[in-house]
């Protein structure tokens, strides 16, 4: 079945540095990817969503200038954090989409990002 | 907008007890529904899905039925085993891409 790898699964950083977390699709083609963050006890926030080749769309309230997303190929998806605080801290999750899948909401196995 | 709304845990079992989980949903139209797992670990597996009001999504005992007039996609198992125990999460889809999430409902169970 459609796998999605994530990396890395946790990371701790210093306040001010930036982080990148990928996510790939393993055997099939992710036109379109989702960033998502959980908050503890609260849902999954849809940030952004990728599709490859063109700029990501970004919900509201998201700052796009902090929270960069990469979508180069039809693989890899990349979200960087940039200049982290201690209020990034959280838990990111992606989720690819292939056009041959009707329900091709394959979830990655998140990344827990601790920012001190 | 779209939003889910899901019992909050955790909900603690013993083996073999009947488990049902609450979930609501308000959405325009005609959303899709499911149930995705997370097992300890473990990155979102879909568990089961409907996509029209009666529908029944079941899989691995599981099962939840789109109650289109109540707004409602409530999850049960009749049975209940340790190895279930997963934070489980309620979703809609109402069109457009990305999912709307529930909070997520953490369930132990004991043997």
């Amino acid at each position: 079945g459609a796998v999605v790898s994530q990396h890395p699964s946790w990371v701790i950083c210093k306040s001010g540095t930036s982080v990148k977390i990928e996510c790939r699709s393993l055997d099939f083609q992710a036109t379109t990817m989702f960033w998502y963050r959980q908050f503890p006890k609260q849902s999954l926030m849809l940030m952004a969503t990728s599709n490859e080749g063109s700029k990501a769309t970004y919900e509201q309230g998201v700052e796009k200038d902090k929270f960069l997303i990469n979508h180069a190929s039809l693989t890899l998806s990349t979200l960087t954090v940039t200049s982290a605080h201690p209020e990034d801290s959280s838990f990111y999750i992606c989720s690819a989409k292939s056009n041959d899948r009707s329900w091709g909401y394959t979830f990655g196995s998140g990344t827990r990002l601790t920012v001190v | 907008g779209d939003s889910v709304t899901q019992m909050e845990g955790p909900v603690t079992l013993s083996e073999e007890a009947f488990l049902t989980i609450n979930c609501t949903y308000t959405a325009t139209g005609y959303p899709s529904l499911f149930w995705y797992v997370q097992y300890p670990g473990e990155g979102l597996q879909l568990l089961l899905k409907a996509t029209k009001a009666d529908d029944k999504g079941s899989n691995k005992g599981f099962e939840a039925t789109y109650r289109k007039e109540t707004t409602s996609f409530h999850l049960e198992k009749g049975s209940v085993q340790v190895s279930d125990s997963a934070v489980y999460f309620c979703a809609l889809w109402g069109g457009a891409d990305g999912l709307t999430f529930g909070k997520g409902t953490h369930l132990i169970i004991q043997p």
